[in-house]
Protein backbone atom coordinates (compact mmCIF):
# COMPACT_ATOMS: atom_id res chain seq x y z
CA UNK A 1 0.00 0.00 0.00
CA UNK A 2 1.36 3.66 -0.79
CA UNK A 3 2.34 6.08 2.08
CA UNK A 4 -0.03 8.84 -0.03
CA UNK A 5 -3.12 7.42 -2.27
CA UNK A 6 -5.22 10.08 -4.19
CA UNK A 7 -8.30 9.26 -5.40
CA UNK A 8 -10.18 9.72 -7.95
CA UNK A 9 -6.91 8.67 -10.78
CA UNK A 10 -8.57 10.35 -13.25
CA UNK A 11 -11.02 13.13 -13.29
CA UNK A 12 -13.18 14.63 -16.45
CA UNK A 13 -15.43 17.73 -15.88
CA UNK A 14 -17.05 20.24 -17.60
CA UNK A 15 -15.97 24.13 -17.43
CA UNK A 16 -17.39 25.43 -14.40
CA UNK A 17 -17.94 22.85 -12.36
CA UNK A 18 -16.53 22.49 -8.65
CA UNK A 19 -13.77 20.04 -8.49
CA UNK A 20 -12.41 17.90 -5.61
CA UNK A 21 -9.52 15.44 -5.46
CA UNK A 22 -8.83 13.80 -2.66
CA UNK A 23 -5.27 12.69 -0.73
CA UNK A 24 -5.26 10.58 2.13
CA UNK A 25 -1.63 9.67 3.68
CA UNK A 26 -0.59 6.58 5.93
CA UNK A 27 2.68 8.18 7.92
CA UNK A 28 3.65 10.88 10.00
CA UNK A 29 4.08 13.89 8.35
CA UNK A 30 5.54 17.77 8.80
CA UNK A 31 3.60 19.31 6.02
CA UNK A 32 1.60 18.41 2.64
CA UNK A 33 1.78 19.84 -0.55
CA UNK A 34 -0.21 19.95 -3.67
CA UNK A 35 1.82 20.15 -6.82
CA UNK A 36 0.34 20.55 -10.65
CA UNK A 37 1.94 19.50 -13.64
CA UNK A 38 0.77 20.22 -17.35
CA UNK A 39 1.17 17.78 -19.85
CA UNK A 40 4.89 17.72 -21.24
CA UNK A 41 5.61 20.24 -18.33
CA UNK A 42 7.61 21.21 -15.12
CA UNK A 43 5.96 20.53 -11.37
CA UNK A 44 4.86 23.73 -9.97
CA UNK A 45 4.01 24.01 -5.93
CA UNK A 46 0.30 24.95 -5.21
CA UNK A 47 0.13 24.66 -1.53
CA UNK A 48 2.11 23.78 1.82
CA UNK A 49 -0.37 23.00 4.48
CA UNK A 50 0.41 22.14 7.76
CA UNK A 51 -3.12 22.36 9.89
CA UNK A 52 -6.02 23.96 8.26
CA UNK A 53 -7.01 25.81 4.75
CA UNK A 54 -5.02 27.83 2.24
CA UNK A 55 -7.19 29.56 -0.72
CA UNK A 56 -5.49 30.84 -3.53
CA UNK A 57 -7.29 32.15 -6.42
CA UNK A 58 -9.75 29.77 -7.26
CA UNK A 59 -7.82 27.44 -5.20
CA UNK A 60 -8.64 25.99 -1.86
CA UNK A 61 -6.41 23.05 0.18
CA UNK A 62 -7.73 21.64 3.14
CA UNK A 63 -6.00 19.08 5.68
CA UNK A 64 -7.61 17.35 8.68
CA UNK A 65 -4.95 16.42 10.68
CA UNK A 66 -6.26 13.57 12.76
CA UNK A 67 -7.74 11.78 9.53
CA UNK A 68 -5.12 12.12 7.46
CA UNK A 69 -6.65 13.91 5.01
CA UNK A 70 -6.38 16.65 2.23
CA UNK A 71 -8.68 17.99 -0.19
CA UNK A 72 -7.80 20.33 -3.08
CA UNK A 73 -10.75 22.04 -5.04
CA UNK A 74 -11.21 24.10 -7.61
CA UNK A 75 -13.95 26.53 -7.95
CA UNK A 76 -15.34 27.65 -11.49
CA UNK A 77 -12.66 25.22 -13.04
CA UNK A 78 -11.76 26.43 -16.58
CA UNK A 79 -10.21 24.09 -19.36
CA UNK A 80 -6.44 25.79 -17.99
CA UNK A 81 -7.05 23.82 -14.90
CA UNK A 82 -6.26 20.53 -17.13
CA UNK A 83 -3.30 18.87 -15.60
CA UNK A 84 -2.10 16.14 -13.00
CA UNK A 85 -2.36 17.44 -9.39
CA UNK A 86 -0.03 15.47 -7.00
CA UNK A 87 -0.48 15.53 -3.14
CA UNK A 88 3.10 14.83 -1.63
CA UNK A 89 3.65 14.57 2.06
CA UNK A 90 6.94 15.58 3.94
CA UNK A 91 8.26 13.34 7.39
CA UNK A 92 8.78 15.16 10.53
CA UNK A 93 11.94 17.16 10.63
CA UNK A 94 13.45 14.94 13.27
CA UNK A 95 13.71 12.25 10.31
CA UNK A 96 15.82 14.44 8.03
CA UNK A 97 15.56 17.01 5.45
CA UNK A 98 12.08 17.49 3.51
CA UNK A 99 11.99 14.91 1.36
CA UNK A 100 8.91 14.15 -0.68
CA UNK A 101 6.54 11.13 -0.61
CA UNK A 102 4.12 11.89 -3.50
CA UNK A 103 0.86 10.03 -3.90
CA UNK A 104 0.32 8.80 -7.42
CA UNK A 105 -1.15 11.73 -9.59
CA UNK A 106 -4.64 12.92 -10.60
CA UNK A 107 -5.21 13.76 -14.04
CA UNK A 108 -7.90 16.68 -14.53
CA UNK A 109 -9.12 17.30 -17.45
CA UNK A 110 -11.60 20.41 -18.12
CA UNK A 111 -13.64 20.55 -21.27
CA UNK A 112 -15.52 23.54 -22.43
CA UNK B 1 11.12 34.90 -10.75
CA UNK B 2 14.24 32.47 -9.91
CA UNK B 3 13.96 29.38 -11.38
CA UNK B 4 15.77 26.33 -10.80
CA UNK B 5 17.70 25.34 -14.34
CA UNK B 6 18.04 21.61 -15.90
CA UNK B 7 19.53 21.02 -18.79
CA UNK B 8 19.51 19.27 -21.38
CA UNK B 9 15.77 19.02 -21.53
CA UNK B 10 15.85 16.16 -23.74
CA UNK B 11 18.12 13.20 -24.34
CA UNK B 12 18.05 10.42 -26.80
CA UNK B 13 20.61 8.04 -26.64
CA UNK B 14 22.36 4.69 -27.11
CA UNK B 15 21.97 1.87 -24.41
CA UNK B 16 25.37 1.42 -22.37
CA UNK B 17 26.15 5.42 -23.27
CA UNK B 18 26.87 8.14 -20.27
CA UNK B 19 24.35 10.40 -19.54
CA UNK B 20 24.97 13.34 -17.89
CA UNK B 21 22.18 15.79 -16.66
CA UNK B 22 23.04 19.25 -15.14
CA UNK B 23 21.05 21.22 -12.72
CA UNK B 24 21.48 24.73 -11.43
CA UNK B 25 19.40 25.19 -8.14
CA UNK B 26 18.17 28.46 -6.80
CA UNK B 27 21.37 30.80 -5.38
CA UNK B 28 20.73 30.36 -1.53
CA UNK B 29 18.63 27.10 -1.75
CA UNK B 30 20.95 24.81 0.12
CA UNK B 31 19.13 21.50 -0.44
CA UNK B 32 19.00 19.91 -3.83
CA UNK B 33 16.90 16.60 -4.71
CA UNK B 34 16.79 14.82 -7.59
CA UNK B 35 13.61 12.89 -8.69
CA UNK B 36 12.95 10.71 -11.29
CA UNK B 37 9.11 10.20 -12.89
CA UNK B 38 7.77 7.29 -14.93
CA UNK B 39 4.44 6.52 -15.91
CA UNK B 40 4.56 3.39 -14.06
CA UNK B 41 6.65 4.47 -10.83
CA UNK B 42 5.22 8.04 -10.64
CA UNK B 43 7.58 10.39 -8.84
CA UNK B 44 10.33 8.78 -7.05
CA UNK B 45 13.67 10.40 -4.90
CA UNK B 46 16.66 9.29 -5.80
CA UNK B 47 19.09 11.58 -3.84
CA UNK B 48 19.65 14.77 -2.12
CA UNK B 49 22.07 16.83 -0.84
CA UNK B 50 22.38 19.48 1.84
CA UNK B 51 25.05 22.27 1.89
CA UNK B 52 26.21 19.79 -1.29
CA UNK B 53 27.02 17.31 0.94
CA UNK B 54 24.90 13.79 0.44
CA UNK B 55 22.23 13.12 2.30
CA UNK B 56 20.29 10.12 0.80
CA UNK B 57 20.69 8.46 -2.41
CA UNK B 58 19.33 4.92 -1.01
CA UNK B 59 16.67 5.14 -4.18
CA UNK B 60 19.38 5.30 -6.60
CA UNK B 61 20.79 2.31 -8.17
CA UNK B 62 24.57 3.15 -7.28
CA UNK B 63 26.10 0.50 -10.21
CA UNK B 64 25.25 2.49 -12.63
CA UNK B 65 23.92 6.26 -10.82
CA UNK B 66 26.09 8.64 -8.97
CA UNK B 67 24.82 12.19 -7.85
CA UNK B 68 27.26 14.97 -7.25
CA UNK B 69 27.14 18.41 -6.25
CA UNK B 70 30.78 20.11 -7.37
CA UNK B 71 29.66 23.65 -6.17
CA UNK B 72 26.85 25.22 -4.88
CA UNK B 73 25.62 26.15 -8.35
CA UNK B 74 25.76 23.22 -9.92
CA UNK B 75 24.52 19.27 -9.39
CA UNK B 76 24.84 16.07 -11.42
CA UNK B 77 23.43 13.26 -12.20
CA UNK B 78 24.99 10.63 -14.41
CA UNK B 79 23.95 7.52 -15.65
CA UNK B 80 26.61 5.24 -16.85
CA UNK B 81 25.99 2.71 -18.76
CA UNK B 82 22.60 3.84 -19.51
CA UNK B 83 19.70 1.07 -19.72
CA UNK B 84 16.27 1.30 -21.49
CA UNK B 85 14.53 0.80 -18.00
CA UNK B 86 16.26 4.76 -17.40
CA UNK B 87 13.99 6.31 -19.89
CA UNK B 88 11.72 8.64 -17.62
CA UNK B 89 12.07 12.68 -16.99
CA UNK B 90 14.40 13.61 -14.41
CA UNK B 91 13.33 16.61 -12.16
CA UNK B 92 16.05 18.69 -10.24
CA UNK B 93 14.32 20.76 -7.08
CA UNK B 94 15.93 22.97 -4.64
CA UNK B 95 14.44 23.75 -1.51
CA UNK B 96 14.13 27.32 0.54
CA UNK B 97 13.99 26.93 4.23
CA UNK B 98 12.81 29.93 6.16
CA UNK B 99 12.29 30.71 9.89
CA UNK B 100 9.20 29.55 9.66
CA UNK B 101 7.99 28.19 6.40
CA UNK B 102 9.92 26.37 3.53
CA UNK B 103 9.41 25.68 0.03
CA UNK B 104 10.28 24.00 -3.10
CA UNK B 105 11.27 25.10 -6.74
CA UNK B 106 11.25 22.53 -9.27
CA UNK B 107 13.20 22.72 -12.93
CA UNK B 108 11.60 21.58 -15.77
CA UNK B 109 13.23 18.34 -16.10
CA UNK B 110 15.25 16.47 -18.67
CA UNK B 111 13.51 13.81 -20.76
CA UNK B 112 15.70 10.68 -21.04
CA UNK B 113 14.86 8.28 -23.68
CA UNK B 114 16.93 5.35 -24.21
CA UNK B 115 17.18 3.02 -27.10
Amino acid sequence: KNEVEQSPQNLTAQEGEFITINCSYSVGISALHWLQQHPGGGIVSLFMLSSGKKKHGRLIATINIQEKHSSLHITASHPRDSAVYICAVTPPIIQGAQKLVFGQGTRLTINP
Amino acid sequence: DARVTQTPRHKVTEMGQEVTMRCQPILGHNTVFWYRQTMMQGLELLAYFRNRAPLDDSGMPKDRFSAEMPDATLATLKIQPSEPRDSAVYFCASLYRGLINYGYTFGSGTRLTVV
